[in-house]
């Protein structure tokens, strides 16, 4: 079974300053990982994602992540905030097994400051 | 890119009224379709699984009988939310997998369902 741990709710950033969001997670597997954007009142757009190939991935807006295998993590980086990136986020952690749902971390809330 | 596309996008009913909700994967096929349920500041809650031309798979917890999923064809599936109660109300997401590949599902942009 697999699970994901978002460590922290809630995180703020001034705008301009590095942004990271962790995520952590338990699969019996080999997982692939993803990280989802969700605007207010918005579907979930794909940031990136990690299915096996390259440990350094990276995504749309400037985002990447780091699968570590050692450290059962798949933090979310960004060098640099933009206002634009206020948003819900939320890693994904999906089995390689035939039927293994997607399972969803409890998502991290990212306030950018002027 | 893979799109998903929901209707309607937000609707509002009585209690005790039935509301269909649609996914539809607009330019792939997608054999496997996914409905999740999300409370407003919490996570994305699996509801049920959709395969086409099989019944759906619920996740434990959730009615069979109130949400009826019908995955009729490669490009859609719809739940139906029957009776529906204020508690009912929330945002609906729907996912798609294109391919047998699993590796990424596409989300549809969501369904505001608000039950008076």
């Amino acid at each position: 079974a697999q699970s994901v741990t978002q460590l922290d709710s809630h995180v703020s950033v001034s705008e301009g300053t590095p942004v990271l969001l962790r995520c952590n997670y338990s699969s019996s597997y080999s997982p692939s990982l993803f990280w989802y954007v969700q605007h207010p009142n918005k579907g979930l757009q794909l940031l990136l994602k990690y299915t096996s190939a390259a440990t350094l991935v990276k995504g749309i807006n400037g985002f990447e992540a780091e699968f570590k295998k050692s450290e059962t993590s798949f933090h979310l980086t960004k060098p640099s905030a933009h206002m634009s990136d206020a948003a819900e986020y939320f890693c994904v952690v999906r089995g390689h097994n035939y039927g293994q749902n997607f399972v969803f971390g409890p998502g991290t809330r990212l306030s950018v400051l002027p | 890119g893979a799109v998903v596309s929901q209707h309607p996008s937000w609707v509002i009913c009585k209690s005790g009224t039935s509301v269909k909700i649609e996914c539809r994967s607009l330019d792939f096929q997608a054999t496997t379709m996914f409905w999740y349920r999300q409370f407003p500041k919490q996570s994305l809650m699996l509801m049920a699984t959709s395969n086409e031309g099989s019944k759906a798979t619920y996740e434990q917890g959730v009615e069979k009988d109130k949400f009826l999923i019908n995955h009729a064809s490669l490009t859609l599936s719809t739940l139906t939310v029957t009776s529906a109660h204020p508690e009912d109300s929330s945002f609906y997401i729907c996912s798609a997998i294109r391919g047998e590949g699993f590796s990424e599902q596409f989300f549809g942009p969501g369904t505001r369902l608000t039950v008076l």
